[in-house]
């Protein structure tokens, strides 16, 4: 069964850019045409998605995020990415990368554990 | 944007007992809704999806109704593993998640 693992700094400075990678085991992010998607959990909230990520590279964003967001991907490197750019505290949250459960499917069965990212100076 | 929206914020239930979870949206989403339980540091995990098809592996005493706008989660016998925060998300247009509702111990 696929696994994924986020990874990336766990404080960034207001202003800056958030850089999160997620890397997918135990299968190829290439294999099937999913959506991958960030979505992310501010502390003692609810869920907000972010974004998602076909492997050929298609993307579709929520519409908070359009201007200051990008998700990428690197089929040869096995995963794909996120950038939040100018960010402020209230982007300090916990974000999760996740896979839907089947092609078009629109829900998500596999999830990476979480990191949680502080905004601070 | 669907909104959608989960009553009650807090559900306190005792361990026997059943839980009835509503999510509300805020356009018709037909179907197309699926519910997760979060436990405190864990990812969520799909218990539902199509408004009522349970997950793999997710036990009989969760089950799903509803279409359109209202969609309830139903939680036949409690069990201590059930306490959690349990999320709504629709994936008609977009996708969009409910604020949740917490199932405590009475």
């Amino acid at each position: 069964q696929v696994q994924l693992q986020e990874s990336g700094p766990g404080l960034v400075k207001p202003l800056e850019m958030l850089s999160l990678t997620c890397s997918v085991s135990r299968g190829f992010i290439t294999s099937g045409n999913y959506v991958w998607s960030w979505i992310r959990q501010h502390p003692g909230k609810g869920l907000e998605w972010i974004g998602y990520i076909y492997h050929s590279g298609t993307t579709s964003y929520n519409a908070p995020f359009k201007r200051r967001v990008m998700i990428s991907v690197d089929t040869s490197k096995n995963q794909f990415s996120l950038k939040l750019s100018s960010v402020t505290a209230a982007d300090t949250a916990v974000y999760f990368c996740a896979r839907e459960s089947s092609p078009g499917a629109g829900y998500f069965d596999t999830w990476g554990q979480g990191l949680l990212v502080t905004v601070s100076s | 944007e669907i909104v959608l929206t989960q009553s009650p914020p807090t559900l306190s239930v005792s361990p026997g007992e059943r839980a009835t979870l509503s999510c509300r949206a805020s356009q018709s989403i037909d179907s197309n809704l699926a519910w997760y339980q979060q436990k405190a540091g864990q990812a969520p995990r799909l218990l539902m999806y199509g408004a009522s098809t349970r997950a793999t592996g997710i036990p009989a005493r969760f089950s799903g109704s509803g279409s359109g706008t209202e969609f309830t989660l139903t939680i036949s016998s409690l069990q201590s593993e059930d306490f959690a925060l349990y999320y709504c998300q629709q994936y008609n247009n977009w996708l969009s998640f409910g604020g949740g509702t917490k199932v405590e111990i009475k």
